[in-house]
């Protein structure tokens, strides 16, 4: 079973932040914190990933809280083609990757 | 193009049949990864290959289903006499081992089986 709970599916406006939350709240302390995305119909898309320091990369933001219980996954300016399906992900050395259902985010105009 | 590739794209068969699909992954990677994905479902682990070997198989891996990786390159997944329940996507995924290892996925092979 995954380790992580996600909202089923969120909206976000064209041009503004999405911020997806994920809540881990029995991460180890040496599991790192994995955001996918899947565009329909195509593989997932590796976003960024942490452990405990906040991450950044050209398409997102990564903020893990300090106790790591959950995280937030920030598009700093959401576009059409950034309507996916998210995954959070935790997984440490030697773990395979569990997938949930994601958060289904849909960027509307 | 230096990503996962995935070849057929798309499947149709008939039950009974048997179906073969391939992976090439990132030409550096020492992993490969096979998973199953139904719709509205995220994606399942089948196995995995660690070079040539294949170190872990899911209990969702039925014997009707046999992976290879000969050369420690590419992979090939069989589904012997397909059923309609092993209608979905399959995808593969590459990496290098390692406490940050990342995944890379390939598109994936629809399979319907009618």
């Amino acid at each position: 079973d995954a380790k992580t709970t996600q909202p089923t599916s969120m909206d976000c406006a064209e041009g503004r932040a999405a911020n997806l939350p994920c809540n881990h709240s029995t991460i180890s302390g040496n599991e790192y914190v994995y955001w996918y995305r899947q565009i329909h119909s195509q593989g997932p898309q590796y976003i960024i990933h942490g452990l405990k320091n906040n991450e950044t990369n050209e398409m997102a933001s990564l903020i893990i809280t300090e106790d790591r219980k959950s995280s937030t996954l920030i598009l700093p300016h959401a576009t059409l083609r950034d309507t996916a399906v998210y995954y959070c992900i935790v997984r440490s050395y030697g773990q395979n990757f569990v997938f949930g259902p994601g958060t289904r985010l849909s960027v509307l105009p | 193009d230096t990503g996962v590739s995935q070849n057929p794209r798309h499947k149709i068969t008939k039950r009974g049949q048997n179906v073969t699909f391939r992976c090439d992954p990132i030409s550096e990677h020492n992993r490969l990864y096979w998973y199953r994905q139904t719709l509205g479902q995220g994606p399942e682990f089948l196995t995995y290959f660690q070079n040539e070997a294949q170190l872990e198989k899911s209990r969702l891996l039925s014997d009707r289903f046999s992976a290879e990786r000969p050369k420690g390159s590419f992979s090939t997944l069989e589904i012997q006499r397909t059923e309609q329940g092993d209608s979905a996507m399959y995808l593969c995924a590459s990496s290098l081992a390692g406490d940050q290892e990342t995944q890379y996925f390939g598109p994936g092979t629809r399979l319907l089986v009618l």
